[in-house]
């Protein structure tokens, strides 16, 4: 059975930085597509970006482009998330998702991670 | 604001049919894109409910079904059950904004 584990999270100042940590197993990792999904507390599910099966392609939501920073290290069967410059609107619970479907434009995300929480005090 | 659109809550009472609807656009679920649903239970992680054109994982049952036309979607349960409280997101792809969109969630209250 697929398995995510995240880790990194923690209270950083506004400005910040942080690094996030994903650990898969229970699936060939490097055959898939990998994103990043966050949470603000009592709020809905964002996207933040995600990356090919060999770390070739990166994509980002508008709101951390420049900031934060998706990479893959498919020999651990690893993912991780970069982010920088942090404010207080990226307090999220943020969690690391399986890309899952055939074609890009129509995946879904499945497993889900239990998810890190990153606060940003200022 | 959510590219995708939820109503913030709707409820029902046990054993009755309830509907979660989710609105788009031109550029997301009526450019033809798949619709997929997830849950969330109190204090967990989204979990998985409806994928592409109504398909649901190993372990979700048949109560639980989804729909589309033109730049809506549905999620659709029926007997409605006690542990079918939570809350329940939509999720497309945004040609505009190349990027995955999720509504803002609904929560199912069951009185």
């Amino acid at each position: 059975e697929a398995h995510l584990v995240e880790s990194g999270g923690g209270l950083v100042q506004s400005g910040g930085s942080l690094r996030l940590s994903c650990v898969a197993s229970g699936f060939t990792f490097n055959n898939y597509w990998m994103s990043w999904v966050r949470q603000a507390p009592g709020k809905g599910l964002e996207w933040v970006a995600n990356i090919k099966h060999d770390g070739s392609e990166q994509y980002y939501v508008d709101s951390v482009k420049g900031r934060f920073t998706i990479s893959r290290d498919n020999a651990k069967n690893s993912l991780s998330l970069q982010i920088s410059s942090l404010r207080a609107g990226d307090t999220a619970v943020y969690y690391c998702v399986r890309d899952s479907g055939d074609y890009y434009l129509y995946k879904w995300f499945d497993p889900w991670g239990q998810g890190t929480l990153v606060t940003v005090s200022s | 604001q959510s590219v995708l659109t939820q109503p913030p809550s709707v409820s029902g009472a046990p054993g009755q049919r309830v509907t979660i609807s989710c609105t788009g656009g031109s550029s997301n679920i009526g450019a033809g894109y798949d619709v997929h649903w997830y849950r969330q239970l109190p204090g967990t992680a989204p979990k998985l409910l409806i994928y592409g054109k109504n398909n649901r994982p190993s372990g979700i049952p048949d109560r639980f079904s989804g729909s589309k036309s033109g730049t809506s979607a549905s999620l659709a349960i029926t007997g409605l059950q006690a542990e079918d409280e939570a809350d329940y997101y939509c999720q497309s792809y945004d040609t505009s904004l190349s990027a995955r969109v999720f509504g803002g969630g609904t929560k199912l209250t069951v009185l």
